[in-house]
């Protein structure tokens, strides 16, 4: 079993849809968790951690779900521009180690 | 300028070659890394080094070696590329502080031939 999963999509939304990722981990004792965004052949960037108590910044959500080990993205009103693959990254203490999924691929279409 | 740079950014070889990638940062990250990325399998991370004199092997490390020359620059290199070594590299840095926010650079695409 990978130590962090994602469905890899492609989710295919129009613009001003709501749409939700989820992200499962295997270890129990990680710590730190993070969305990233990558662009099609571009770096990786940070989207935004993911807090125990659930954090949003403008139109994304992030919550996390210790009990069951997952982290969900939510993005509302989808915009064009928020096509990309979107990145899981799982942490354990002092952030030695730092676990990707493969990504889940998002779509939005006019 | 970018913070993290990758040299070069594309590069074509051939079996049995010797290859160096470059990173250099203006971050003043500790801790610096070197990922692959295949279609399907993501980002694995290949080597690690948290100080100039702390060099670690990732999980897939194998058929690679690095160098931290500086705190600013951490090379990777294939003494002897092979073709599944065709990939996207991505140099990354952190802080390893605050948070565990990574930085990459922009990437280099190695194919092998």
């Amino acid at each position: 079993r990978k130590e962090v999963e994602q469905d890899p999509g492609p989710f295919n939304v129009p613009e001003g849809a709501t749409v939700a990722f989820n992200c499962t981990y295997s270890n129990s004792a990680s710590q730190s968790f993070f969305w990233y965004r990558q662009d099609c052949r571009k770096e990786p960037k940070l989207l935004m951690s993911v807090y125990s108590s659930g954090n949003e910044d403008g139109r994304f959500t992030a919550q996390l779900n210790r009990a069951s080990q997952y982290i969900s993205l939510l993005i509302r009103d989808s915009k064009l521009s928020d096509s990309a693959t979107y990145l899981c990254v799982v942490t354990n203490t002092g952030f030695q180690k730092l676990v990707f999924g493969t990504g889940t691929r998002l779509l939005v279409s006019p | 300028d970018a913070d993290v740079t990758q040299t070069p950014r594309n590069r074509i070889t051939k079996t049995g070659k010797r290859i160096m990638l470059e990173c250099s940062q203006t971050k003043g990250h500790d801790r610096m890394y070197w990922y692959r990325q295949d279609p399907g399998l993501g980002l694995r991370l290949i080597y690690y080094s948290f100080d100039v004199k702390d060099i670690n092997k990732g999980e897939i490390s194998d058929g690679y070696s690095v160098s931290r020359q500086a705190q600013a620059k951490f090379s990777l290199s294939l003494e002897s590329a092979i073709p599944n070594q065709t990939a996207l590299y991505f140099c990354a840095t952190s802080d390893g502080r605050a948070t565990g926010e990574l930085f990459f650079g922009e990437g280099s695409r190695l194919t092998v031939l």
